[in-house]
């Protein structure tokens, strides 16, 4: 079954605008990563946060993690049309020992 | 630096046909492997993974079977297809942060 849960499925933004997806998640975690899909490729990890930390940067990315809420948010600000692509949450259980993917959230980035 | 390579790229098969594909690591040793499915517009579902030679953990019951014969070689295999085996199959090697190959689209007809 799918651990992490992203919202919204699908976003349609124009180019300069931020974009947020959220990811939810059941159980308790050592870390959360964010990941991209461009169309028909592998996935590319972009952003790892520990369970310890609430917020991390990397270029135009934003993610934070509220582990009461089990929910972490990933930002890109300034998009652009390449970012356009799948954005995924994947995270490792405690207990499990391996990543759990969610079912995505598709970012359309508007010239 | 780490490189993981999956082919084919893409693989049309007719039901009943068996199935092999292969994924090799370069650049690290003793890696975690994955085998991942992914439906289309959903996430990836773990397939099996592999901590070691000839350890292979199944996550799904289903038509599929992995092997790791080396080190650096991941194989997802079939001895009959199905329909029900059409998608997106996804090779990774990580502990935490997971490296992807390509993927391989496997339709199957």
């Amino acid at each position: 079954s799918q651990q992490g849960e992203e919202d919204p499925q699908a976003l349609s933004i124009q180019e300069g605008e931020n974009a947020t997806m959220n990811c939810s998640y059941k159980t308790s975690i050592n870390n959360l990563q964010w990941y991209r899909q461009n169309s028909g490729r592998g996935l590319v990890h972009l952003i790892l946060i520990r369970s310890n930390e609430r917020e991390k940067h990397s270029g135009r990315l934003r993610v934070t993690l509220d582990t009461s809420k089990k929910s972490s948010s990933l930002l890109i600000t300034a998009s652009r049309a390449a970012d356009t692509a799948s954005y995924f949450c994947a995270t490792d259980d405690t207990n499990a020992g391996k990543s759990t993917f969610g079912d995505g959230t598709t970012l359309t980035v508007k010239p | 630096s780490q490189t993981i390579h999956q082919w084919p790229a893409t693989l049309v098969q007719p039901v009943g046909s068996p199935l092999s594909l292969e994924c090799t690591v370069e650049g690290t040793s003793n890696p975690n492997l994955y085998w991942y499915r992914q439906a289309a517009g959903r996430g990836l579902q773990l397939l099996f993974y592999s901590v070691g030679i000839g350890q292979i953990s199944s996550e799904v019951p289903q038509n599929l079977s992995a092997s790791r014969p080396q080190d650096r070689q991941f194989i997802l295999s079939s001895k009959k297809l199905l329909l029900s085996d059409s998608g997106f199959y996804l090779c990774a090697h990580g502990n935490t942060e997971a490296f992807f190959g390509q993927g391989t689209r496997l339709t199957v007809v």
